[in-house]
């Protein structure tokens, strides 16, 4: 079974500051990885995903990830963060090994994202 | 563009009490599923159906159902409440995955 492990309940970056949010996953196969976002009192956004094409994957907002296997890791950056990228940040993984993915995807526990003026 | 709705938004209820929260999506998606959030845990799968006329378990099944009514809403009812069921509710749909999940706004259930 898969897992994801967000390294950071809380991290807290100034505005224009690099964005750096950790995460690592455990999986028997090559997954699929997905970054959400989820803004107070909202669902949940996708920023990008990862589905074994580029390594380095763009997203909404200026954020983008690199899928590293040697690491098993799936970190998600942005150069200069902007006051309106805080928010709850949930990395997440789909084993299409586990029914075809239709099981739907296992969440990491996330990462509040607290931007300094 | 209403993607996913669910209802209601808000409910209160007592110990033992029962209910239905509804979620309805219009994206003519095969698969939904129902989520649970709870601070310090991320969301954690509560059911899922693949396809109409299919639902599965998925991490913590336990004190709920849920009915896919047709290919659009798939309901998750409680039986018997109880205050360890307080926490935000998310439904989500999607296509085969490795698509995205598109999930609703949330059903934010207290339980007394």
């Amino acid at each position: 079974a898969q897992s994801v492990t967000q390294l950071g309940s809380h991290v807290s970056v100034s505005e224009g500051a690099l964005v750096l949010l950790r995460c690592n996953y455990s999986s028997s196969v090559p997954p699929y990885l997905f970054w959400y976002v989820q803004y107070p009192n909202q669902g949940l956004q996708l920023l990008l995903k990862y589905t074994s094409a580029a390594t380095l994957v763009k997203g909404i907002n200026g954020f983008e990830a690199e899928f590293k296997k040697s690491e098993t890791s799936f970190h998600l950056t942005k150069p200069s963060a902007h006051m309106s990228d805080a928010a709850e940040y949930f990395c997440a993984v789909s084993d299409l090994n586990s029914g075809g993915g239709a099981d739907g995807l296992t969440f990491g526990k996330g990462t509040h994202l607290i931007i300094q003026p | 563009n209403a993607g996913v709705t669910q209802t209601p938004k808000f409910q209160v209820l007592k110990t033992g009490q029962s209910m239905t929260l509804q979620c309805a999506q219009d994206m003519n998606h095969n698969s939904m599923y129902w989520y649970r959030q709870d601070p310090g845990m991320g969301l954690r799968l509560i059911y899922y159906s693949a396809s109409e006329g299919t639902t599965d378990k998925g991490e913590v099944p336990n004190g709920y159902n849920v009915s896919r009514l047709n290919k659009r809403e798939f309901s998750l009812r409680l039986e018997s409440a109880a205050p360890s069921q307080t926490s935000v509710y998310f439904c989500a749909s999607s296509e085969a995955l490795p698509s995205e999940l598109f999930f609703g706004e949330g059903s934010r259930l207290t339980v007394l």
